[in-house]
């Protein structure tokens, strides 16, 4: 069946080093893929998006890859700060309203 | 602009006991829409809405109604509250349906139901 999922639960880095967190999609449909950052208490926030003609996207710190091939999303954030500490998910498009949404992984950063 | 808001932030509930979720945005969007979020799971769509007077079902309806009179206000009714409704709410609006347009969140209700 569809679904999104992420590969580690937890993810703590020391700050200033780069992070990878990782997504798996499993409906080679999906066309559209979004991050989203998710601080405490607080709803999900927008980073980064890409499509799937493409491989690679890049924003303010922050990457997306996308490998269709074996159907593997990663979010890069480069020299992590205290404040990326939050839970980062995945979300999939086929078109339209259907979003599937990843559980999420959450960032410590240590100081 | 506020953006999204949401009231109340925290609720808490008896079975069998009703309330409405309030939504609101600033923004002058089309699109709004009723997410859930479980503990360790994605957001799970309820209910969504192309304009005022239009709403439709989404993933996990069920135990829920909404209404949307205004462009501004997408109101989430639970009629008759369930433990199983207990969840994190969160409302969003876009300007259009299209997947390539933003989502805008807002901070969420945290409901318990007991």
């Amino acid at each position: 069946g569809e679904s999104v999922g992420l590969h580690l639960p937890t993810l703590s880095v020391q700050e200033g080093d780069n992070s990878i967190i990782n997504c798996a999609y499993s409906n080679s449909a999906s066309d559209y893929f979004i991050w989203y950052k998710q601080e405490s208490g607080k709803g999900p926030q927008f980073i980064i998006d890409i499509r799937s003609n493409m491989d690679k996207r890049q924003g303010q710190r922050v990457t997306v890859l996308l490998n269709k091939t074996v159907k593997h999303l990663s979010l890069q954030i480069a020299a992590t700060q205290p404040g990326d500490s939050a839970v980062y998910f995945c979300a999939e498009n086929t078109g339209g309203f259907k979003t599937i949404f990843g559980a999420g992984t959450r960032l410590f950063v240590k100081a | 602009n506020a953006g999204v808001t949401q009231t109340p932030k925290f609720r808490i509930l008896k079975i069998g006991q009703s309330m409405t979720l309030q939504c609101t945005q600033d923004m002058n969007h089309n699109y709004m829409y009723w997410y859930r979020q479980d503990p360790g799971m994605g957001l799970k769509l309820i209910y969504y809405s192309v304009g005022a007077g239009i709403t439709d079902k989404g993933e996990v309806p069920n135990g829920y109604n909404v209404s949307r009179s205004t462009t501004e206000d997408f109101p989430l009714r639970l009629e008759l509250a369930a433990p199983s409704q207990t969840s994190v709410y969160f409302c969003a609006s876009s300007l259009s349906g299209s997947p390539y347009n933003e989502q805008f969140f807002g901070p969420g209700t945290r409901l318990t139901v007991l």
